[in-house]
């Protein structure tokens, strides 16, 4: 079945670029997204590509995506500790269903 | 604030017990979704329901079932209530397909 991989944690000093990875094995993905939940609160929708895109910068966001290795990147610029967070990379098909991975646990120091 | 509220914030039930917990989408998004959050099996997709009628279901046990009523508000009812079922239920709706709003959680412990 289709399969969502991302590392557990990731840490970065405040003011640096973070970059969050993830890998999907589902090859009729059609859109790709990414999630940020903060402690206690539920998932915000962050941003999303379509499988066609392989770019998309939204302020200080910037969602890659290679569809021939199916690798997804999510790069926040000028980390700030409001941005500690779980980030989860998810992926749909036709059913626009999101398939999610485990989170990425983001944490921010200064 | 996504607009998609979720009721109780918490419950606390024991074993073999009932629960419902309840769903209140975004104004004007027909379709709500249900998932469960669980340390062990992450996010799962539980089940989806459009305007009333079931749309797809994914990892639901048996003893789990959902409606969604005619103002659109949802409800999931989890029975035969084991330990394992301890987990931060969400709904979420969605005015696209593409696009879902997350609610902020049920946080349900069976002890």
């Amino acid at each position: 079945g289709e399969d969502v991989e991302q590392s557990l944690f990731l840490s970065v000093r405040e003011g640096d670029s973070s970059v969050i990875n993830c890998t999907y094995t589902d090859s009729s993905s059609t859109y790709l997204y990414w999630y940020k939940q903060e402690p206690g609160a539920g998932l915000q929708l962050l941003t999303y590509i379509f499988s066609n895109m392989d770019m998309k910068q939204d302020q200080r966001l910037t969602v890659l995506l290679n569809k021939k290795d199916k690798h997804l990147s999510l790069r926040i610029a000028d980390t700030q500790t409001g941005d500690s967070a779980i980030y989860f990379c998810a992926e749909s098909g036709g059913s626009y269903i999101p398939t999610f991975g485990r989170g990425t646990s983001l944490i921010v120091h200064p | 604030d996504s607009g998609v509220t979720q009721t109780p914030k918490h419950l606390i039930t024991a074993t073999g017990q009932r629960v419902t917990l309840r769903c209140s989408p975004r104004s004007g998004d027909l379709s709500v979704y249900w998932y469960q959050q669980s340390l062990d099996q992450g996010l799962q997709f539980l089940i989806q329901y459009y305007n009333g009628e079931e749309r797809a279901k994914g990892n639901i046990l048996e003893r789990f079932s959902a409606q969604q009523f005619p103002d659109l508000h949802s409800e999931l009812n989890l029975s035969s209530l084991e330990l394992g079922d301890s987990a931060l239920y969400f709904c979420a709706s969605s005015p696209t397909e593409e696009t879902q709003y997350f609610g902020p959680g049920t946080r349900l412990l069976v002890l």
